[in-house]
């Protein structure tokens, strides 16, 4: 089955520093990425879907100038908290759609972040 | 908007059946899916259904859509300890792309 990495798996960073998350696609091209957030013992949140070669399309309440997503080429999608803060420490997780197979979406391992 | 909403515990004996249950209200949804998260790991999907279906077997799971009620359930059948973890439905509604709505998760223990 299709493999979707993330890079780091824990990160702890000082608040007002940034962090970058790696999202790749191990063994397929992903024209279409997704970036989730998860607190403890609740459900994943969409962010935003990452579109490579253009501009990602973040949902409603999601700062887009906090959460920098940069889709470069079809096999990485990078998130990047700006000026992190312990709110948004949290469970980050991408998702990659295999090009023509509408149904499924396959999931990273997640990102731990958390900002002291 | 979409709302899925999940039960939140459910505690089994090994070697019986689970039955995680959820409901939507979006009536559009196309396609309804179960995912499996183990502790401090991504997701894994487990099974999915396409909403003009009634049911979908596939070896120890069976799904079951109710699409009058929008109620669809995961019946894992001789679960075993490995089973333990929090299980997620999720839908596609028609018209809304690649996004999936989550439902708040069950989380499955399983005793011996």
């Amino acid at each position: 089955g299709a493999v979707v990495s993330q890079h780091p798996s824990r990160v702890i960073c000082k608040s007002g520093t940034s962090v970058k998350i790696e999202c790749r696609s191990l063994d397929f091209q992903a024209t279409t990425m997704f970036w989730y957030r998860q607190f403890p013992k609740q459900s994943l949140m969409l962010m935003a879907t990452s579109n490579e070669g253009s501009k990602a399309t973040y949902e409603q309440g999601v700062e887009k100038d906090k959460f920098l997503i940069n889709h470069a080429s079809l096999t990485l999608s990078t998130l990047t908290v700006t000026s992190a803060h312990p709110e948004d420490s949290s469970f980050y997780i991408c998702s990659a759609r295999v090009p023509g197979q509408v149904r499924e979406q396959y999931f990273g391992p997640g990102t731990r972040l958390t900002v002291t | 908007g979409e709302d899925v909403e999940q039960s939140l515990f459910l505690s089994v004996r090994e070697g019986d059946s689970s039955v995680i249950n959820c409901t939507y209200t979006d009536s559009s949804s196309t396609y309804l899916y179960w995912y499996k998260q183990e502790p401090g790991a991504g997701l894994q999907l487990l099974t999915y259904i396409f909403s003009n279906m009634d049911m979908k077997q596939d070896q120890r799971l069976t799904v079951l859509l109710n699409k009058k009620d929008k109620h669809l359930s995961l019946r894992i059948a001789d679960t075993q300890t490995g089973d333990s973890a929090i299980y997620f439905c999720a839908e596609t509604p028609t018209g809304g792309g690649n996004k999936l709505t989550f439902g708040t998760g069950t989380q499955l223990k399983v005793e011996l």
